[in-house]
């Protein structure tokens, strides 16, 4: 079936650089992105969102780049804070011919902000 | 607002119990979702719902139940309590807009299951 995956499980990153994390779905018909934070013991948090008619979403210290040609999707962090230390899922929703369909999350990349 | 809502926060269960974990939303959402986090590994939808007296199954159904007679609570029932269900359960909330849509999903704090 289909389904959304990352390039990388974990990734380090010294504080104050730039974090960029990956993903590549694979169903053609979603029309939206959604990035979510979640940290230890927490629910996910929402973080940005993109539709499939732009290709890049800026919101405070993210960016969201969006490439249909090749089915990306990547989340830019910039001045990485040991705040931002968490797991970050990317989400779909395909459409289909019944309509709205639930979110489809990929496994998720572990973040970890060196001091 | 409270938001999303989920009780309680731990339980352990012991093999074929039955249980029922709550959630709750005040923000007037039409949709509410369940899904199951194992360790390591990203979030897999058991049922949602569009709206209250309407429910569907998700990816991995099997197990359990659902029922939706309010636009604000949507209970997940366990009847016989498997190992294989101890996972951290979450619960979520949407709402789809006329118009613009929106997909963004509130989620609970979890609900921490083990079954021993």
């Amino acid at each position: 079936g289909e389904s959304v995956g990352l390039h990388l499980p974990t990734l380090s990153v010294q504080e104050g650089d730039n974090s960029i994390i990956n993903c590549a779905y694979s169903n053609s018909a979603s029309d939206y992105f959604i990035w979510y934070k979640q940290e230890s013991g927490k629910g996910p948090q929402f973080i940005i969102d993109i539709r499939s008619n732009m290709d890049k979403r800026q919101g405070q210290r993210v960016t969201v780049l969006l490439n249909k040609t090749v089915k990306h999707l990547s989340l830019q962090i910039a001045a990485t804070q040991p705040g931002d230390s968490a797991v970050y899922f990317c989400a779909e929703n395909p459409i289909t011919n019944s309509g709205n369909t639930p979110l489809v999350f990929g496994k998720g990349t572990r973040l970890s902000v060196i001091a | 607002n409270a938001g999303v809502t989920q009780t309680p926060k731990f339980r352990i269960l012991k093999i074929g119990q039955s249980m029922t974990l709550q959630c709750t939303q005040d923000m007037n959402h039409n949709y509410m979702y369940w899904y199951r986090q194992d360790p390591g590994m990203g979030l897999k939808l058991i049922y949602y719902s569009v709206g209250a007296g309407i429910t569907d199954k998700g990816e991995v159904p099997n197990g359990y139940n659902v029922s939706r007679s309010t636009t604000e609570d949507f209970p997940l029932r366990l009847e016989l309590a498997a190992p294989s269900q101890t996972s951290v359960y979450f619960c979520a909330s949407s709402y789809l807009k006329s118009g613009r849509e929106t997909y963004e999903q509130y989620f609970g704090p979890g609900t921490r299951l083990t079954v021993t």
